[in-house]
């Protein structure tokens, strides 16, 4: 059964920092690209960076473009996600999902884990 | 970056009603759409890929149809379970988009 199960969020102050990890179970997770998506209180979703499965091919959206850094590690069946220069507006449930193929995109979602943003 | 816009924002429905969510790409993503179901707290869950193939253990009265920039999600007959919120997303690009959503609600 694939599982993907994050962990790391908590209530942090804006300027701070936050390390997610998500642990991969039940596939070869090394086969695979990932993505981080995240979800503000009562808002929808927005994707916020990939991974491409070598670790090579990393992409980020604008919003977070120099503050988030996207990594893996295969051996371990990990994805992570390191946050920096939290911001208010970063406060959201953060979730990790895998690209099952270029063709049939993601299909299996984390349960997320919510990070909060305030002074 | 490809916007989407998801039409209606909210749709009042009874069980066993047929309903339509339309989503619009900004410019052709052929067939890379996918279509989400959420309900509150949990994760999204995968109903339709490539814009019209059905996830394994989605229901049969779940469809989806288009290509290009004009998509279509639709629910056959409404049921009790079906009362979400639906989600399309492109993936034509490595940076994907989500439309705004559409709250399914009993009317």
């Amino acid at each position: 059964e694939v599982q993907l199960v994050e962990s790391g969020g908590g209530l942090t102050q804006p300027g701070g920092s936050l390390r997610l990890s998500c642990a991969a179970s039940g596939f070869t997770f090394g086969d695979y690209a990932m993505n981080w998506v995240r979800q503000a209180p009562g808002k929808g979703l927005e994707w916020i960076s990939y991974i491409g499965s070598a670790g090579t091919l990393i992409y980020y959206a604008d919003s977070v473009k120099g503050r988030f850094t996207i990594s893996r590690d295969n051996a371990n069946n990990s994805l992570f996600l390191q946050m920096n220069s939290l911001r208010d507006d970063d406060t959201a449930v953060y979730f990790c999902v895998r690209v099952i193929s270029r063709r049939a995109g993601d299909d299996y979602w984390g349960q997320g884990t919510l990070v909060t943003v305030s002074s | 970056d490809i916007q989407m816009t998801q039409s209606p924002s909210t749709l009042s429905a009874s069980v066993g009603d047929r309903v339509s969510i339309t989503c619009r790409a900004s410019q052709s993503i052929n067939f890379y759409l996918a279509w989400y179901q959420q309900k509150p707290g949990k994760a999204p869950k995968l109903l339709i890929y490539m814009a019209s193939r059905l996830e394994s253990g989605v229901p049969s009265r779940f469809s989806g149809s288009g290509s290009g920039t004009e998509f279509t999600l639709t629910i056959a007959s409404l049921q009790p379970d079906d009362f979400a919120t639906y989600y399309c997303q492109q993936y034509n690009s490595y940076s994907r988009t989500f439309g705004q959503g559409t709250k399914v609600e009993i009317k």
